[in-house]
């Protein structure tokens, strides 16, 4: 059964924080890519990645960077973290080219205080 | 602003009524896809449609794609509890990045 995998499902910051949220994939995907989700926004792409080691900015990049050091994992960080950074972070992956499907992970939910 | 406008944002229907959710763009998209979030998961992918003029079904579902490939409909007959849930559209433009929609929560009460 194919999978993305998550490394939180809830977390809980203080403003100033470092947070790190983790995605895995089993399904040998080149691109990945981290989403918020707001109520009422939809999905809005903070960053994606294409290969090891590169990246290219969403929608919306700033406040957050990322790191793919293996073509499975992509990570999230957020280096200092703010109140307005709470929501739904959503992971997924996808095989290169056109039409592909996007396969989501379960989501992190953060709330930073 | 979103690039892809869903309409209705929210929908609350009897279990049997027929509804229609609308995707609409100024922009052309290479393909458009459907998907379908419930509470606590990830989106689901429903459809991918790529052709301008397009329909597809899936059961109750029928999925259309725009002659001029910047809009799509999902319509649903004889709703049941079941579907309920978040429905996104995203539209493909470069190949590598979706765009989303903002989403039409449906409720669909027994």
């Amino acid at each position: 059964d194919v999978k993305v995998t998550q490394s939180s499902r809830y977390l809980v910051k203080r403003t100033g924080e470092k947070v790190f949220l983790e995605c895995v994939q089993d399904m040998d995907h080149e691109n990945m890519f981290w989403y918020r989700q707001d109520p009422g926004l939809g999905l809005r792409l903070i960053y994606f990645s294409y290969d090891v080691k590169m990246k290219e900015k969403g929608d919306i990049p700033e406040g957050y960077s990322v790191s793919r050091e293996k073509k499975e994992r992509f990570s999230l960080i957020l280096e200092s973290a703010s109140t307005n950074q709470t929501s739904m972070y959503l992971c997924a992956s996808r095989r290169a080219g056109p039409t592909g499907e996007l396969f989501f992970g379960e989501g992190s939910r953060l709330t930073v205080l | 602003t979103q690039l892809l406008e869903q309409s209705p944002q929210f929908l609350s229907i009897q279990e049997g009524e027929n509804l229609t959710v609308y995707c609409n763009s100024s922009s052309v998209f290479s393909s458009l896809q459907w998907y379908r979030q419930e509470p606590g998961e990830g989106p689901v992918l429903l459809v991918t449609v790529v052709t301008g003029g397009e329909v597809k079904k899936l059961k109750r579902l029928t999925f259309q794609f725009g002659d001029a490939r910047k809009d799509s409909s999902l319509h649903i007959t004889a709703a049941q509890p079941g579907d309920t849930g978040l429905y996104l559209c995203a539209g493909d433009k470069s190949g590598n990045k979706l765009v989303f929609g903002a989403g039409t929560i449906l409720r669909v009460k027994s």
